[in-house]
């Protein structure tokens, strides 16, 4: 079934451990992006794609880097966890091109300790 | 940078109650995408808007675009049960490259 994949569902991470989210889809959209989704903050942007090979930030990009070797694979690094990044992590994607929507992976729910 | 602010962040209706969410952008929106969230589950598109004073029905739901392409609204008409979750509006600033920006969403629940 075409869509989008994120590993883990779930991690609880000790604080300055380093943390690899994983998002793949397999409907070759070009354009991909990470969100953070806290209560009362809605979804926050984090870093995106348009294309492989590039990325942007978002408004919430520090702590987390991004890198897109190829069109389905979109990774999100912690590089040192801290209890500020708990959160419920979407990955979504879409095409880039007129008017589309975007699709969103089921969430990572992320807890620091 | 592009800003998009939803109102209101809550809303309790009892059921057969109407429910508007409204979603206001700092700047000129090429088109406005609507999604729902339910509880314990991700976003799922809706609806895009395109045109200026565009008004799209979907069933009890009714959602415009701003004249001015910078804000937008959803609303329920008599709501029910299944209706329950989170709105978010997003806008994107052009056609084709850009930062989806979400609002903060409208978490509404719905008393039997």
């Amino acid at each position: 079934i075409a869509g989008i994949t994120q590993a883990p569902t779930s991690q609880i991470l000790a604080a300055g451990r380093r943390m690899t989210l994983r998002c793949t889809q397999d409907m070759r959209h070009n354009a991909m992006y990470w969100y953070r989704q806290d209560l009362g903050l809605g979804l926050r942007l984090i870093h995106y794609s348009n294309t492989a090979g590039t990325t942007g930030k978002g408004e919430v990009p520090d702590g987390y880097s991004v890198s897109r070797a190829n069109t389905d694979d979109f990774p999100l690094t912690l590089a040192s966890a801290v209890p500020s990044q708990t959160s419920v992590y979407f990955c979504a994607s879409k095409e880039t091109g007129g008017n589309t929507e975007a699709f969103f992976g089921q969430g990572t729910r992320l807890t620091v300790v | 940078g592009q800003q998009v602010m939803q109102i209101p962040q809550y809303q309790h209706v009892q059921e057969g109650e109407d429910f508007t969410t409204y979603c206001n952008s700092s700047t000129t929106l090429s088109n406005i995408q609507w999604y729902k969230q339910r509880p314990g589950g991700h976003p799922v598109f809706l609806i895009q808007l395109v045109k200026s004073g565009e008004v799209k029905k979907q069933k009890r739901l009714t959602f415009q675009f701003g004249e001015a392409k910078k804000n937008s609204s959803l609303h329920i008409t008599a709501t029910q049960t299944t209706d329950v979750g989170t709105y978010f509006c997003a806008g994107l600033p052009d056609t084709s490259y850009g930062k989806l920006t979400f609002g903060q969403g409208t978490i509404l629940t719905v008393h039997p």
